[in-house]
């Protein structure tokens, strides 16, 4: 689904160095959601941004994971010192409105693979 | 806390067979349900989605049903095909909540 796009779609980190995945969502989308997809695993649900700002976190690991979405440019989901547990796949959904209604489902991008050495 | 399942994992079928993909969730209170496909290193694809007022969704030869009384939907794939292995996933959103709780999925695999 390229309509919502992922950045990098790969992403190869050493333990201790810094993640920065990027998502731009659809045109006219401004509600923004990030999961993780561990391997054989379904998605678990990170975090969800408005337009500058945070509107529920509960998924978000307390320490070394932030996202932001600002009023310009593409949401971002920072991982500061990353550890072998963080490889992952890494989606990213997007929304015109905050309810996922009967004509408003959430599309999802291509994700970014992280692998960490 | 909701809690998606999906059963089975996996599933081999041959070619042209009809199957059902099973899916439960432990919260009644749903606001929509919503079946995806996901290929190998892609994303998810949306199939069909289901509001919680509905009791079906048909999309060609899939049909998807939700009774939200038992905690319950299914995918039903007519006519399998090869093109059609995938990841199926079911994933449900609450009333007043905006994420999806996913399940594990299954995995299937269409024989020629």
């Amino acid at each position: 689904n390229a309509d919502v796009m992922q950045n990098p779609r790969h992403l190869v980190r050493r333990r201790g160095q810094e993640a920065r995945l990027r998502c731009s969502p659809m045109k006219g989308h401004s509600h923004v959601y990030w999961y993780r997809q561990l391997p054989e695993e379904g998605l678990k649900f990170m975090v969800y941004l408005q337009k500058e700002n945070i509107i529920d976190e509960s998924g978000m690991p307390k320490e070394r994971f932030s996202a932001e979405f600002p009023k310009e440019g593409p949401s971002i989901l920072r991982i500061q010192q990353v550890v072998r547990g963080d490889s992952a796949a890494y989606f990213c959904a997007s929304s015109p409105a905050g309810t996922a209604g009967p004509n408003q489902p959430q599309h999802f991008g291509d994700g970014t693979r992280l692998s960490i050495l | 806390k909701q809690e998606v399942t999906q059963i089975p994992a996996a599933l081999s079928v041959p070619e042209g067979e009809n199957l059902v993909l099973n899916c439960s969730f432990t919260d009644s209170a749903i606001y929509n349900l919503q079946w995806f496909r996901q290929d190998p290193g892609k994303g998810l694809t949306s199939l069909l989605l289901i509001q919680s007022s509905q009791r079906e969704q048909t999309s060609g030869r899939l049909n998807a049903s939700l009774d939200k009384s038992s905690g319950r939907s299914t995918l039903y794939i007519a006519a399998s095909q090869p093109g059609d292995s995938a990841t199926y996933l079911c994933a449900v959103s609450l009333y007043n909540f905006n994420k999806f709780y996913f399940g594990s999925g299954t995995k299937l695999n269409v024989k020629p």
